[in-house]
């Protein structure tokens, strides 16, 4: 059983639309951490939190501890945006990841 | 900054062979890993240092060894090369809320 979860695997987007990813975990976590691939494939850490929220540009990441869930949204989606998207948790110096979303955005 | 450094980018290497993947961050960073990436797995943690002299395993650590002499260096030692070991091997560096990533190495075992 993977300890975390994402959805969708592939998501298509016309420029301009606001996206969601979302994470669901099953263990008790130290941070969530959302990552960014691109396709050259060099990664990108995009946010680490434990609660709430934080923001940064038109990238926003939630989560809700209680409910061991987490989104990351982007608004007013561009194609440069197009990425893998991957989530992940750590505790104890432990990380598990995500299998990614694979986000187009298209013109 | 250069942030964290990998090297080599590209390796190629027969079975039975051994190397060290190189990892190397200037940002005085305590915590340090090592992940392999593969098709249809996603990433995985292979070993992980809290600091210079202090390593520990992850989810994927046989047929890997790490050492961590120095804050800066965080090298990876395969043993004994097999096929299965064929991977993007990245390595990272963490410290608070802050995590980078190395341009990751392409390693082929033939």
């Amino acid at each position: 059983k993977n300890e975390v979860e994402q959805s969708p695997q592939n998501l298509t987007a016309q420029e301009g639309e606001f996206i969601t990813i979302n994470c669901s975990y099953s263990v008790g976590i130290s941070a969530l951490h959302w990552l960014q691939q691109h396709p050259g494939g060099g990664i990108v850490s995009l946010f680490m939190l434990s609660s709430g929220k934080k923001k940064h540009g038109r990238l926003i990441a939630t989560i809700n501890i209680q409910e061991k869930h987490s989104s990351l949204h982007i608004t007013a989606s561009h194609p440069r945006d197009s990425a893998v998207y991957i989530c992940a948790v750590s505790w104890n110096n432990d990380m598990r990841f995500g299998a990614g979303t694979r986000l187009t955005v298209k013109p | 900054n250069a942030g964290v450094t990998q090297t080599p980018k590209f390796q190629v290497l027969k079975t039975g062979q051994s190397m060290t993947l190189q990892c190397a961050q200037d940002m005085n960073h305590e915590y340090m890993s090592w992940y392999r990436q593969d098709p249809g797995m996603g990433l995985r943690l292979i070993h992980y240092s809290v600091g210079a002299g202090i390593t520990d395993q992850g989810e994927v650590p046989n047929g890997y060894n790490v050492s961590r002499s120095t804050t800066e260096d965080f090298p990876l030692r395969l043993l004994s090369a097999a096929p299965s070991q064929t991977s993007v091997y990245f390595c990272a560096s963490r410290q608070v809320d802050e995590q980078y990533f190395g341009p990751g190495t392409r390693l082929t075992v033939t």
